[in-house]
């Protein structure tokens, strides 16, 4: 079956070093894969979408990249802030439908 | 605020009981999806429309849930029957349809059953 994991347990960095999350997935060929961050008690808000023939994709701090080799994605936040601090959730989609299946997300924790 | 909005934002019911959940998507938003999520768990889709028509639905998806969406504008989720293992965040997401657009997600109705 399909399957999408990201690191369960928390990452703790110290503020200024670069955050790297990881996204791996089994038994799947996306098209797409998003990344979203989820502050707790609100709904996940859309950060960068990379596509299947995107090694690599930059917006300000953030970057991505995604390995359908090796079926991973890696999602980098540099310069890293207190303000980082949230949960990120990786989500695949498949061209031929418009459904994304989420990762059970890993929680950041930027130290001061 | 022209974001997604849900409607309750927590409801509390007893088991057995039914509760619908609404969702208004940004209005020139012609798909919309419904997630749940527990704690510690991502979003697990449930279903989605486009425009009306409801596309595809989980087969994790019980009975006891429908969706409809009338006029392609707002949706609404029902829970029939209610059991303690519904107890979830029920999230709301619409977007454009263009392939691998982003979803704008609603703040979420939490439900427990007691």
């Amino acid at each position: 079956s399909q399957k999408i994991e990201q690191n369960s347990e928390a990452l703790n960095i110290q503020e200024g070093k670069t955050a790297t999350l990881t996204c791996n997935y089994t038994n799947y060929s996306p098209a797409y894969l998003q990344w979203y961050r989820q502050d707790p008690g609100r709904g996940p808000v859309f950060l960068l979408l990379i596509r299947e023939n995107e090694k690599e994709k930059r917006k300000e701090r953030l970057k991505v990249t995604f390995d359908t080799t090796l079926k991973q994605s890696l999602f980098h936040i540099t310069a890293s802030q207190p303000a980082d601090s949230a949960t990120y959730l990786c989500a695949l989609g498949h061209s031929g439908t418009y459904k994304y299946i989420f990762g059970t997300g890993t929680r950041l924790k930027v130290l001061a | 605020d022209t974001g997604v909005s849900q409607d309750p934002r927590h409801k509390i019911t007893k088991r057995g009981q039914n509760v619908t959940f609404r969702c208004d998507p940004i209005s020139e938003h012609n798909r919309l999806y419904w997630y749940r999520q527990t704690l510690g768990q991502g979003p697990e889709f449930l279903t989605y429309f486009q425009n009306e028509a409801q596309l595809e639905k989980s087969r994790l998806l019980s009975d006891r849930f429908s969706a409809e969406r009338p006029k392609g504008s707002f949706s609404t989720l029902e829970i029939q029957r209610t059991e303690q293992g519904d107890s979830a965040m029920y999230l709301c997401a619409s977007s454009l349809v263009l392939a691998g657009n982003e979803q704008f997600f609603g703040p979420g109705t939490r439900l427990t059953v007691l």
